[in-house]
């Protein structure tokens, strides 16, 4: 069964570096995946896709700040010289044929 | 600059049947695959289903016995129905692009509150 496994929660001062992780379940390590932010009382934006070699894609207008990267089974989110409007839930998505999955996201707080 | 825009009833008696309609503007409905998700209050996002390009559908298993997704190709839309609602269908209903081959939401509408009460 494909599932995406994400920490509740996460934090990090301002200015400084945070990673965010979200897990495939086993025999899904080489899916490629899509990181979303949802801003309080806002939708989601796409921010990028992470491949399973690492390499990444980002939506128009997405900072340099933001990157992605992988190991495994485990797809990335660094968000580096964090600012307060980076407090946000991140979620993890990714596809199979005939479905969608969504991981249960990741609230981060800046400090 | 795809824009995608929710749009039906806020409020919806239990037992009914949920009708949502997303308007596309910025890109053609038949060249790529458009989704429905939802987020009741205070919690995760959760995919509703989906319908290709072709017009053919795939829905959540755990809902698949009560939506239906269809799409008005002359009009750029794509709609929703969700049958015999309960409170539990309480939450934003946002629509998606899906990324052509990759399958993963790249333009969100701005998502439309639906309430399930009496």
């Amino acid at each position: 069964q494909l599932v995406l496994a994400q920490s509740p929660s996460a934090s990090a001062s301002l200015g400084a570096s945070v990673k965010l992780t979200c897990t495939l379940s086993s025999g899904h390590s080489n899916y490629a995946i899509a990181w979303h932010q949802q801003q309080p009382e806002k939708g989601p934006r796409f921010l990028m896709k992470v491949n399973s070699d690492g390499s990444h894609s980002k939506g128009d207008g997405i900072p340099d700040r933001f990157s992605g990267s992988s190991s495994g089974a485990e797809r990335y989110l660094t968000i580096s010289s964090l600012q307060s409007e980076d407090e946000a839930d991140y979620y993890c998505q990714t596809w199979g044929t005939g479905i969608r999955v969504f991981g249960g996201g990741t609230k981060l707080t800046v400090l | 600059q795809v824009q995608l825009q929710e749009s039906g009833p806020g409020l919806v008696k239990p037992s009914e049947t949920l009708s949502l309609t997303c308007a596309v503007s910025g890109g053609s409905i038949s060249s790529s695959y458009w989704s429905w998700i939802r987020q009741p209050p205070g919690k995760g996002l959760e995919w509703i289903g989906y319908i290709s390009n072709s017009g053919n559908p795939s829905y959540n298993a755990s809902l698949k016995s009560r939506v239906t997704i269809s799409v008005v190709t002359s009009k750029n839309q794509f709609s929703l129905k969700l049958s015999s609602v309960t409170a539990a269908d309480t939450a934003i209903y946002y629509c998606a692009r899906e990324y052509n081959g990759w399958y993963y939401f790249d333009y969100w509408g701005q998502g439309t509150l639906v309430t399930v009460s009496s």
